[in-house]
């Protein structure tokens, strides 16, 4: 089975500097995983999927994720961001039918 | 094309009473996941359901149920509400089984008193 582990429990970060959050997986096979990012009190919004081919996935709002199956990671990353981006971020991979996810990683954007 | 719904967005109850949360998937998707989310935490799976059955469960006690409906919307009951069920509870909608990626509706936000 598939679980994932997000070692950042909150990062700041000032508007317009870059912003990389950690994935680490733990999986034998090639994995599922993905991005999803949650403002408060609302819902999960898809960011980003690897299902297999190009390491270097694009997604929406301008991140990218990178999978490196030699260190079992899928990190997160934007080259700049926006206090737009303040936000909880979750690592997700599917278990059979289910998404297990991490902790959740909290960014906070300062001016 | 619409995206996933729920209803209602807030919900207060007392402990003992019943709670009834509905979700609506996303257009062409025919299989409804539930997770609950607790403040500060991540989602936790509660149980799938796909062509009317419940297909997976989490670790969840009997008095959370559900139910799927021909049109594949689907409804979550909880029984017997305890001061911890206070969560927002998300609904996620797929095509298929398996690893297919899962759309998340806005969420109902339960408070037991």
């Amino acid at each position: 089975a598939q679980s994932v582990t997000q070692p950042d429990i909150h990062i700041t970060v000032s508007e317009g500097a870059s912003l990389e959050l950690r994935c680490n997986y733990s999986y034998g096979a090639t994995p599922y995983l993905f991005w999803y990012v949650q403002s408060p009190g609302q819902g999960l919004q898809l960011l980003l999927k690897y299902f297999s081919g190009d390491t270097l996935v694009q997604g929406i709002k301008g991140f990218e994720a990178e999978f490196k199956r030699s260190q079992s990671s899928f990190n997160l990353r934007k080259p700049s961001v926006h206090w737009s981006d303040a936000a909880e971020y979750f690592c997700a991979a599917p278990n059979d039918y289910k998404l297990s996810f991490g902790a959740g990683t909290t960014v906070t954007v300062r001016a | 094309d619409a995206g996933v719904t729920q209803s209602p967005t807030h919900l207060i109850k007392t402990r003992g009473q019943q709670v009834t949360l509905r979700c609506s998937p996303k257009s062409g998707h025919d299989t409804v996941s539930w997770y609950q989310q607790a403040l500060g935490q991540g989602p936790q799976f509660i149980f799938q359901y796909y062509e009317e059955e419940e297909r997976q469960r989490g670790n969840f006690p009997d008095r959370f149920s559900g139910h799927q409906f021909p049109n594949y919307s689907s409804e979550l009951n909880v029984n017997a509400l305890l001061l911890g069920d206070s969560a927002l509870y998300l609904c996620a909608s797929s095509l298929g089984q398996g690893s297919d990626t899962q759309y998340f509706g806005p969420g109902t936000r339960l408070t037991v008193l």
